[in-house]
This record gives C-alpha cells, structure tokens and sequence, in this order.
C-alpha cells in the first residue's frame, strides 16, 4: 500500500536550517510528485511547493523563495526538505503529499513533522 | 499573489446538506483550477477527498460530492454525519502554482 513516511519533530534554533524527510513506499517513487505544505499552530495550510521525483523538476512558492530546496534520494525513496534561515513564524508540523501522474491529483499524504523554532 | 476564500465556520444539523465554497481572488473558478479538497479532523493531518473539481477518491464517502458552483469551487455533504465535523481545506492551482484557502470550520450540531 502507498506509504509516506516522514522523519522525526525537529527543534531548532533561529538562524538554522531543517531538513525534513519524506519516504515514499508502495509506488514507482519516480512515476509521482511530492507536494510540501506546512501548517502552523491553529491555522489553516500553506503551500509551499511540489517536487517531481522523476527529473527533479521544481516549482517553489514565492513565499519561501531564496531559502526552500527539495531534494531526493532515489535509491531510498526519499524526498526531502530543507528549510533554511529559520525564524519562529516557521514553527509548524510540515506534511508532504503525493502528486498522481493526473494533473491535479494528489492523494496520500505523510503524518507530518512538528518543527520548533525557538531560543 | 491569489487569495482563496473559504468560510470561517459554518453549521449543519446530523442528516442535514451543506455546501462549502472555495473563491478565488482572480476571478471565477473553472475546472482549470483543479480545485482539490481535504478533510482534516482535530489532531489529525489532512485527508484527500476531491481532486481536480469533482474527482472522489476510493476512499471518499459517496456524501461528499465536488463542484463548481456561481464561480467557485463548491464541496457538498449530503446527509452529515457527527464524523463528518471537521475543518475542510480546498486547494487551487494558480499561475502556475497552488494555493490553500484559509479553511472551513464544520460543526454537525
């Protein structure tokens, strides 16, 4: 079955940088996108991009531009996120999310990861 | 940069219907958008209910239903269950990107 499986809470100090895994299971890893969506303490969600497993294609919102990458590991599956120049408005659980072949489609997605940014 | 529009909260009655909307600043919703829908319970991630408009998951109840409705993106619920309280988020591919509305409060009272 499709699985996406996320690392564990990080805690961080402003300044730094997180990097999030995202470990995909039970489907082609490089026929899929992974979408990275973030929401902070009682809000709603925030789009932050979408990564294509296949040829690296990359389409980051312009509110993180300069600062978010994705990347991936094939051999394991994993697309990760990294977010640099932390401050407290990015404390939030992060979630990533899957990208069928079919535009507009995304289905499954991770459990999240709490990220704390604090002093 | 697109805002979206959703309504705060709204309020349904158990075996009653309701239709929450997804607005975008930009103008009328189309089926370009690909307007996508999730659920999402307290203390809990989301949950994919509707993709591109009206497109149900194999796992999405049959009382939920997607459309566009007066311009917007519309998700219906038809015969509300206690379950089905929860916050709904819709998504809509804008320029070339996506973007979240600020999300449904559902309460089945």
């Amino acid at each position: 079955q499709v699985q996406l499986v996320q690392s564990g809470a990080e805690v961080k100090n402003p300044g730094a940088s997180v990097k999030v895994s995202c470990k995909a299971s039970g489907y082609t890893f490089t026929g899929y996108g992974i979408h990275w969506v973030r929401q902070a303490p009682g809000q709603g969600l925030e789009y932050m991009g979408w990564f294509t497993a296949g040829n690296d294609g990359t389409k980051y919102s312009q509110d993180f531009q300069g600062r978010l990458v994705f990347t991936r590991d094939t051999s394991a599956t994993t697309v990760y996120m990294e977010l640099s120049s932390l401050t407290s408005e990015d404390t939030a659980v992060y979630y990533c999310a899957r990208q069928t072949p079919t535009l507009g489609h995304l289905d499954y997605w991770g459990q999240g990861t709490p990220v704390t940014v604090s002093s | 940069q697109t805002v979206v529009t959703q309504e705060p909260s709204v309020t349904v009655s158990p075996g009653g219907t309701v239709t929450l909307t997804c607005a975008s600043s930009t103008g009328a919703v189309t089926s370009n958008y690909y307007a996508n829908w999730f659920q999402q319970k307290h203390g809990q991630g989301p949950r994919a209910l509707i993709y591109s408009t009206s497109n149900k998951h194999p796992w999405t109840p049959a009382r939920f239903s997607g459309s566009l409705l007066g311009g917007k993106a519309a998700l219906t619920l038809s015969g509300v269950q206690p379950d089905d309280e929860a916050d709904y988020h819709c998504l809509l591919s804008c320029s070339g990107s996506w973007v979240f509305g600020g999300g449904t409060k559902l309460t089945v009272l």
